[in-house]
């Protein structure tokens, strides 16, 4: 089975903070994601990876930033918490689907609840 | 604006009555959709895939979704809800990016309560 882990289930941080969140997949995925969920919104892309050391903008990347060292880990970070950032955050893995860099199913973590206070 | 829609926030129904999650999408070229379900306090978990082919797809736990492409419709269904089946569900999209393969946009999602 696919196993994607974060480093968190709840984290309180103070506004100012920064914030680092940790994801790790073992199933040897090119690509990694993180999603921010909130009630009535759904999930909201806020950057990916298709391969070590890339990174690409999501739908709402403002206020956060990436890093992909390795392939298996993909660190989410908030460089000044602000109150508006408290969510839960998802990360997810998926391989190539079978058509190259199609995507194929997402794999998702247990989610980590941020509070920024 | 490639998206789908869930237009529910919440579905109730007994348990062993059929149960329906609706959700309509908007791309463009040919839709590859995805249904997720998310326990409490848990990560999003896989159901179903449509890619191509037969307009019904059968997934995870007694779980099918059909595909009805005038409609523009990809409903989840299950022919007798359990209590267990409680839970927030989640409609997806890929959307096509220029370079860089993928992504999935999600709707707001449905809470499903099933009652005994």
């Amino acid at each position: 089975d696919v196993k994607v882990t974060q480093s968190s289930r709840y984290l309180v941080k103070r506004t100012g903070e920064k914030v680092f969140l940790e994801c790790v997949q073992d199933m040897d995925h090119e690509n990694m994601f993180w999603y921010r969920q909130d009630p009535g919104l759904g999930l909201r892309l806020i950057y990916f990876s298709y391969d070590v050391k890339m990174k690409e903008k999501g739908d709402i990347p403002e206020g956060y930033s990436v890093s992909r060292e390795k392939k298996e880990r993909f660190s989410l970070i908030l460089e000044s918490a602000s109150t508006n950032q408290t969510s839960m955050y998802l990360c997810a893995s998926s391989p190539f689907g079978a058509s190259g860099r199609f995507l194929d199913t997402q794999y998702f973590g247990p989610g980590t609840r941020l509070t920024v206070l | 604006a490639q998206s789908v829609a869930q237009p529910e926030d919440q579905v109730n129904v007994a348990e062993g009555n059929p149960l329906t999650v609706k959700c309509t999408y908007s791309v463009s070229g040919n839709p590859y959709l995805f249904w997720y379900v998310q326990y409490p306090n848990r990560g999003l978990q896989f159901l179903l895939k449509y890619i191509t082919g037969d307009n019904l797809v059968k997934g995870s736990y007694g779980f099918e979704a059909e595909f009805n492409k005038s409609q523009t419709s990809f409903h989840l269904k299950k022919p007798s809800a359990l209590v267990s089946d409680s839970a927030l569900y989640f409609c997806a999209v890929r959307v096509r990016l220029m370079e860089y393969g993928n992504k999935l946009v999600f709707g707001a999602g449905t809470i499903l309560r099933v009652k005994s």
